[in-house]
Formats: C-alpha cells, structure tokens, sequence
C-alpha cells in the first residue's frame, strides 16, 4: 500500500510551458492539499479540496489550477509556468477536517522552471 | 492569517543532548500540531495538543503547550543523528476546510 504519491518526483520545464503535477492517495481520504515550500516562507497551501468536485483556494493560488473528479487524485496544473513558481510541491492528504487530524504528506515534486 | 513562527531558525547539538524548539502563534487555536522533516522527504506528523492540554509526551519527545502566551515548545531528549531534520508547527488556517498553516521550521542538526 503506497499511501500517497507524487509524480513525477523532478521536473525541468521552460517558461511559459503547462505543466502538472500528480497526486494519488489509496487511503480515500476525502481532503487533500497542495503546499509549495520555499526557503524563507515555508510550506504555503496552494489550493485544498474537501471531496470530489469540491476546491478551494489556499494562500498562494494565482497560477495554478487543480480538479478532482476521482476522490483519489488531486492534480495540479501550473497553465504556464514563470520561474517564480520554482519550488518543492508537496501533496497532503487527512481524513477529516481541521487541526485535530493530522496531514500525510507525499514525497514531494521538485520544480524548476528555466 | 494566523501562523506559527518557530525559533530558532536553525539549532545544532550533539548526539546525547537536549533539543528544544519552540512556535508561537498569533491567535487562540483548538490544536497544535508538531512535524518532523528529514531532508528531501516530505512531512512526518509527531504529535497533537490540543488546546485543554498542556504537555504531553511521546516516546522522546516532549511537547508543552501555554495559551496564555501563545506559545509552544517541542523537546527531544537524548537526541540521536537520526533526529537531524526540520522541525514545524502547525495551526489552523481560518479557512472551513480544515486546512492547517505551518511555521517556517527550526532546522536541528545533531552531532554524532
């Protein structure tokens, strides 16, 4: 049982290019979360979902577009990448709401855009 | 939005010794809630206190928690090499959907 997942693991693109990042959990967790951490502000959450067909914007959305139709994958699109977006993409998944349940967190995807 | 700032930055021991790390926040929180990063992997749930509670343990590890000065520490006992990591605390986020905001971390190494 893999848990959660994140593919691919490293990725180069160029500027200007779509590019998306993926998350699959077996665990059928209903919310999952996408972060982005960068040296100096931490993890920021970029965008959450509650269930399937249900999103949110987190703090940091500008950019990057996510949709989830399966419960179990949480996909996240950066329509064209600026190198500000340079960074390391972690997906995290809980089973219920709120700060009495804790994350699991996925491996990580590490950015660049050139 | 609230969130915890961790200090120190950055804490460097040796392999036997007291770690102590701490987070304060900016406004009443239910839970805090402590991770463990090791380099290049992703974020490892230690522990939870709730906001009632205000110490508890783990194996070595040692977490108080004060409401009155919005305040958090974590201590790990005896550290081992292993223990080397990045160490953040989370609260909640003022979103609905039970989203959490993380500090910046405190980055310990510990010397063998």
């Amino acid at each position: 049982d893999a848990g959660i997942t994140q593919s691919p693991r490293y990725k180069i693109t160029e500027t200007g290019r779509q590019v998306t990042l993926m998350c699959h959990q077996t665990w059928s967790h209903s919310y999952m979360f996408w972060y982005r951490q960068d040296l100096g502000h931490g993890l920021r959450l970029i965008y959450y979902s509650a269930a399937a067909d249900i999103t949110d914007k987190g703090e940091v959305p500008d950019g990057y577009v996510v949709s989830r139709s399966k419960t179990e994958n949480f996909p996240l699109t950066l329509e064209s990448a600026t190198r500000s977006q340079t960074s390391v993409y972690f997906c995290a998944t809980a089973g219920y709401p709120g700060s009495s349940y804790e994350q699991y967190f996925g491996p990580g995807t590490r950015l660049t855009v050139t | 939005s609230q969130q915890g700032e961790e200090d120190p930055q950055a804490l460097s021991i040796q392999e036997g010794e007291n770690a102590t790390m701490n987070c304060s926040y900016k406004t009443s929180i239910n839970n805090l809630q402590w991770y463990r990063q090791n380099s290049g992997r992703g974020l490892v749930h230690l522990i939870l206190i709730r906001s009632n509670e205000r110490e508890k343990h783990s194996g070595r590890l040692r977490v108080t928690l004060d409401t009155s000065k919005k305040s958090s520490s974590l201590l790990i006992t005896a550290s081992r090499a292993a223990d080397t990591a990045s160490y953040f605390c989370a609260t909640e986020g003022g979103g609905s959907q039970g989203n959490l905001i993380f500090g910046k971390g405190t980055k310990l190494s510990v010397k063998p």
